[in-house]
């Protein structure tokens, strides 16, 4: 079965710096991989997702990720956080040829942003 | 706003009590999953419908929750007997396709509260 583990429960930044929160998973095959976020008390929104081809993707918001198989990572950066990036941010896998293709999410890691 | 709307937003009700909460989907998503968020943790995996069939339950789908799709169209979600540890955020998200590339969209999210 697959997991994700996030190792940051809380990460606080101030308005401008660089951002990177980390991913790990666990997956026998290679893993369909998505960031979503979270803002207080609604749904989640998709930033990005990756599924084959160029390790680097680019998502949303100036959202970018790294997927790297030798260290089954997925971490998620930014290179200048804005106020409004303040949420919760989810890391989850999809696996192939599941069925259903469930998404197995981690815990998250909230964001905090100092003006 | 995803397209994906779940009503009611916000749910309030006595242990013991019957609950029922709505999904109404992207029209064109023959796919649709229901999670539970529990409060500090990411969504954990419910159930999936493909059109109206139920296909995949989790080990978290007790016997007093049950889920419907007629039609293939919104979908339903009621817990029997409700107990506190269903208090819970239950999201909705839909998709298309039958893969796993295509994204999943999630909905705003019930909340539900056991008092």
């Amino acid at each position: 079965a697959q997991s994700v583990t996030q190792p940051d429960i809380h990460i606080t930044v101030s308005e401008g710096a660089s951002l990177e929160l980390r991913c790990n998973y666990s997956y026998g095959a290679t893993p369909y991989l998505f960031w979503y976020v979270q803002s207080p008390g609604q749904g989640l929104q998709l930033l990005l997702k990756y599924f084959s081809g160029d390790t680097l993707v680019q998502g949303i918001k100036g959202f970018e990720a790294e997927f790297k198989r030798s260290q089954s990572s997925f971490n998620l950066r930014k290179p200048s956080v804005h106020w409004s990036d303040a949420a919760e941010y989810f890391c989850a896998v999809g696996a192939q040829g599941a069925g259903s293709y469930q998404l197995t999410f981690g815990k998250g890691t909230k964001l905090s942003v100092i003006p | 706003d995803t397209g994906v709307s779940q009503n009611p937003r916000h749910k309030i009700t006595k242990r013991g009590q019957n609950v029922t909460f709505r999904c109404d989907p992207i029209s064109e998503h023959n796919r649709l999953y229901w999670y539970r968020q529990t409060l500090g943790q990411g969504p954990e995996f419910l159930t999936y419908f493909q059109n109206e069939a139920q296909l995949e339950k989790s080990r978290l789908l007790s016997d007093r929750f049950s889920a419907e799709r007629p039609k293939g169209s919104f979908s339903t979600l009621e817990i029997q007997r409700t107990e506190q540890g269903d208090s819970a955020m239950y999201l909705c998200a839909t998709k298309t396709g039958t893969g796993g590339l295509e994204t999943q969209y999630f909905g705003p999210g019930t909340r539900l509260l056991v008092l």
